[in-house]
């Protein structure tokens, strides 16, 4: 299994530039999540999603849309880019087993700088 | 969210035990102790849970107070690879809806050839 896989791996953008950053899960997960992880900090949920069109917002929503039209996908979209998003991002997606303790599976990554 | 202390940074020797501790004075009765590490350069990947018993699997130990007050991942014979930011997260009785996991800081460890 490839597991959780995010592309790009790195991006550069201008301020006020638009991108999608890709996750994509071959578990058959239906919760899946993207964390963005800045210098000294932990990890801060953005967004996540239970299911196909369900999505909701994590603790630091603000400059970030997503959608869920399958499974195995959950893009992340810049709108337009601030300095402010200058961080590395993490997809994350688990089972949904009915326990909450079932384990989160990340991937690897995507390390996004905005001038 | 009850919080979690550790300790910034470890080191211990290649191929020696490593005792990992984690203090969380405010959980919860239904906490489940969750332990993550992140290798340089990748995602956190999961290492064990618990919630009052001792618990053990091919990667690691986890021991729980008896008060749960505080709990430990062990590190049975540390190798170069272990080397990672390890990080203790308490996860509570939620919906599906929202299984947040808040990470800290966490401890990074360094093993010393």
């Amino acid at each position: 299994n490839a597991g959780v896989t995010q592309t790009p791996k790195f991006q550069v953008l201008k301020t006020g530039q638009s991108m999608t950053l890709q996750c994509a899960q071959d578990m058959n997960h239906e919760y899946m999540s993207w964390y963005r992880q800045d210098p000294g900090m932990g990890l801060r949920l953005i967004h996540y999603s239970v299911g196909a069109g369900i999505t909701d917002q994590g603790e630091v929503p603000n400059g970030y849309n997503v959608s869920r039209s399958t499974t195995e996908d959950f893009p992340l979209r810049l709108l337009s880019a601030a300095p402010s998003q200058t961080s590395v991002y993490f997809c994350a997606s688990k089972r949904r087993d009915g326990a909450y303790n079932s384990p989160l599976h990340f991937g690897n990554g995507t390390r996004l700088t905005v001038t | 969210d009850a919080k979690t202390t550790q300790p910034n940074s470890m080191e211990s020797n290649e191929e020696e035990p490593v005792h990992l501790p984690c203090n969380h004075s405010t959980i919860s009765g239904t906490d489940y102790i969750h332990w993550y590490r992140q290798l340089p350069s990748q995602g956190p990947e999961y290492v064990i849970h618990g919630l009052t018993s001792n618990v053990n699997n091919r990667m690691a130990s986890l021991a729980i107070a008896e008060d749960r007050k505080s709990s430990t991942l062990i590190l049975h014979r540390a190798t170069l690879r272990d080397a990672a930011v390890y990080y203790c997260i308490l996860k509570g009785v939620s919906n599906f809806g929202n299984e947040k996991l808040t990470f800290g800081t966490g401890t990074r460890l360094t093993i010393i050839p």
